[in-house]
């Protein structure tokens, strides 16, 4: 079983529409969990960190489920320039190493 | 803060050829990496450094060396270039490897012919 696990995708969504994402982790031990975003041909950058409590952050919502070793993201009204490909990130306890997922790609169209 | 800067920004090589990706940051972190990644593909993590002096294999180290003489500094090296190196470079730097996000350069696009 692969350390991260993603739906490659794409999800291809019209604008407006709500989408969601889960990524699977296999180490119980990891201890933080991030979402990047990555646009075509660029950068990933970091779009959110995840806590067990949930958090939002504006049309974002980001979850953590311990239990099942799982997180996802929420994206609610979703924009045009929300296309990009979503990389989960989980950092197992004292490593230096994060893990990346291959990564979700959305599209969004009009 | 110019962040994490990388150059150059796209290198055809030959195959046999060597060359050295430059990775800086000016953000005094301390953690920093590089990674590969390949059409349609995740990043694979080739090395990595806790601090000036110290560096370890990642992932897929075979092909590359790093050296880390300066906190700012994290050059990649690639001897005898193979075209299973054709990929986009990514050198990331962060605060500390546990809990802190990760600061990605531009990237470097390597085509090794």
């Amino acid at each position: 079983r692969k350390e991260v696990e993603q739906d490659p995708g794409p999800f291809n969504v019209p604008e407006g529409a709500t989408v969601a994402f889960n990524c699977t982790y296999s180490n119980s031990a990891s201890q933080s969990f991030f979402w990047y975003r990555q646009d075509c041909r660029k950068e990933p950058k970091l779009l959110m960190s995840v806590y067990s409590s949930g958090n939002e952050d504006g049309r974002f919502t980001a979850q953590l489920n311990r239990a099942s070793q799982y997180i996802s993201l929420l994206i609610r009204d979703s924009k045009l320039s929300d296309s990009a490909t979503y990389l989960c990130v989980v950092n197992p306890l004292r490593s230096y190493i994060p893990t990346f997922g291959r990564g979700t790609s959305l599209i969004v169209h009009p | 803060n110019a962040g994490v800067t990388q150059t150059p920004k796209f290198r055809i090589l030959k195959i046999g050829q060597s060359m050295t990706l430059q990775c800086a940051q000016d953000m005094n972190h301390n953690y920093m990496y590089w990674y590969r990644q390949d059409p349609g593909m995740g990043l694979k993590l080739i090395y990595y450094s806790v601090g000036a002096g110290i560096t370890d294999k990642g992932e897929v180290p075979n092909g590359y060396n790093v050296s880390r003489s300066t906190t700012e500094d994290f050059p990649l090296r690639l001897e005898l270039a193979a075209p299973s190196q054709t990929s986009v470079y990514f050198c990331a730097s962060s605060n500390s490897g546990k809990r802190e996000t990760q600061y990605f350069g531009p990237g470097t696009r390597l085509l090794v012919l």
